[in-house]
């Protein structure tokens, strides 16, 4: 089983739509939480980091719920700038990140 | 964004051929890593390094060995290289042990024949 596993899509929305997806991981030790952004053929990028309260940055909400081992992000009011793929991230070792293999988001004008 | 610089950016090589991938930063960072990105697969760590001289295995790391001579500079040797080891290459770098915030170079796409 991997470790964080996502919802590869491709979810497709029209423009000012609302999208959300989730991840899950496997380890209940798991301390914390990344979304990170990944244009094609380019490097990752971090979006957010996901705290137990839930946050908010501008349209992207995240959230986390630890008693069924999962994170979500919200995207409101969907941009075309908002396509790309999202990883889902997770720290539970120093050093050692777990990468989920990405959710691909595509919006459409 | 941070100053982080791969090379080279695209390489094609043969089969048992060693090949070296260059990792350079500006940022005076401490820790610094080596994944690969495949598809249907999440970025898998190779190597990192705590410090100069202070490197350590990740999940994915035979095949493959790594220096760190300098603060700036983390090298990624493929010792014979295979076809199994074409990917995209992505270099990271941070400040905190914890990883609170990842900075990637730019990513070398390897080839091997």
């Amino acid at each position: 089983r991997k470790e964080v596993e996502q919802d590869p899509g491709p979810f497709n929305v029209p423009e000012g739509a609302t999208v959300a997806f989730n991840c899950t991981y496997s380890n209940s030790a798991s301390q914390s939480f990344f979304w990170y952004r990944q244009d094609c053929r380019k490097e990752p990028k971090l979006l957010m980091s996901v705290y137990s309260s839930g946050n908010e940055d501008g349209r992207f909400t995240a959230q986390l719920n630890r008693a069924s081992q999962y994170i979500s992000l919200l995207i409101r009011d969907s941009k075309l700038s908002d396509s790309a793929t999202y990883l889902c991230v997770v720290n539970y070792n120093d050093y050692k990140l777990s990468f989920g293999a990405g959710t691909t988001v595509t919006v459409r004008a | 964004d941070a100053g982080i610089t791969q090379s080279p950016r695209h390489k094609v090589t043969e089969t048992g051929t060693p090949v070296t991938l260059r990792c350079h930063q500006t940022e005076n960072h401490r820790y610094m890593y080596w994944y690969r990105q495949d598809p249907g697969h999440g970025l898998r760590l190779i190597h990192y390094s705590y410090g100069v001289k202070d490197t350590d295995k990740g999940e994915v790391s035979d095949g493959y060995s790594v220096s760190r001579s300098k603060t700036e500079d983390f090298l990624l040797t493929l010792e014979s290289a295979t076809s199994s080891q074409t990917s995209v290459y992505f270099c990271a770098i941070s400040d905190t042990a914890t990883n609170e915030k990842l900075f990637f170079g730019s990513g070398t796409q390897l080839s091997v024949l």
